[in-house]
């Protein structure tokens, strides 16, 4: 059990551009989350999936944000046009699935810096 | 739609002290609980959940959290606290039986002095 694995760890990016960050889960966890994290704040929902099935997303996740997840196991989040207020952590967490008492696990994040 | 309260934003104890980070939530039912801690440049790790059964709750590095219904509270407490213990601390809720997102309060912010 290796943990959960964010990639890159660290974004900055300039106003406009398009950003795309990867998540590694637990193997053999079968759902896997996106959290965002701004200075201050707890952790939000973003989305999540089980399998490679996105079975919610959260009205925070606008049309310029996308994710994916194509074969179940990792997974990519897509920032495009960034903005300034997308800056912030950027959490994915992973958990077996395997019934109501399941619990997330979570990897070290990606921090993006949007200038 | 639920709420997680951490009343207190930084909180600061003497090593050795023992410690409460308060926890408040609005749920309709009885959530799923949680605490978790992160270090600086660490992710969240778990503490402790609480699903059904004894209200006080063991975790992980000597910690403990108490479910009381009747105060919609899941306070954490350790009795002698360390100075690697100094993090932020998240407490979160979950509904019931989904085990879906997770709902974070804005977390407590521990200082430890020696």
């Amino acid at each position: 059990d290796t943990g959960v694995s964010q990639d890159p760890r660290h974004k900055i990016t300039k106003r406009g551009q398009n950003v795309t960050f990867r998540c590694d889960p637990i193997s053999e966890h079968n759902r896997l989350y996106w959290y965002r994290q701004t200075l201050g704040q707890g952790p939000e929902f973003l989305t999540y999936f089980q399998n490679e099935a996105q079975l919610e997303k959260s009205r925070l996740l606008s049309d310029r944000f996308s994710a994916e997840r194509p074969k179940g196991s990792f997974s990519t989040l897509e920032i495009q046009r960034t903005e300034q207020g997308d800056s912030a952590m950027y959490l994915c967490a992973s958990s077996r699935g395997d019934g109501p008492t399941d619990t997330q696990y979570f990897g070290p994040g990606t921090r993006l810096t949007v200038l | 739609a639920q709420s997680v309260t951490q009343p207190d934003i930084h909180i600061t104890v003497s090593e050795g002290a023992s410690l409460e980070l308060r926890c408040n939530y609005s749920y309709g039912a009885t959530p799923y609980l949680f605490w978790y801690v992160q270090s600086p440049g660490q992710g969240l790790q778990l503490l402790l959940k609480y699903f059904s059964g004894d209200t006080l709750v063991q975790g992980i590095k000597g910690f403990e959290a108490e479910f009381k219904r009747s105060q919609s509270s899941f306070n954490l407490r350790k009795p002698s606290v360390h100075w690697s213990d100094a993090a932020e601390y998240f407490c979160a809720v979950g509904a019931p039986g989904t085990a879906s997102k997770l709902t974070f309060g804005t977390g407590t912010r521990l200082q430890v002095t020696l």
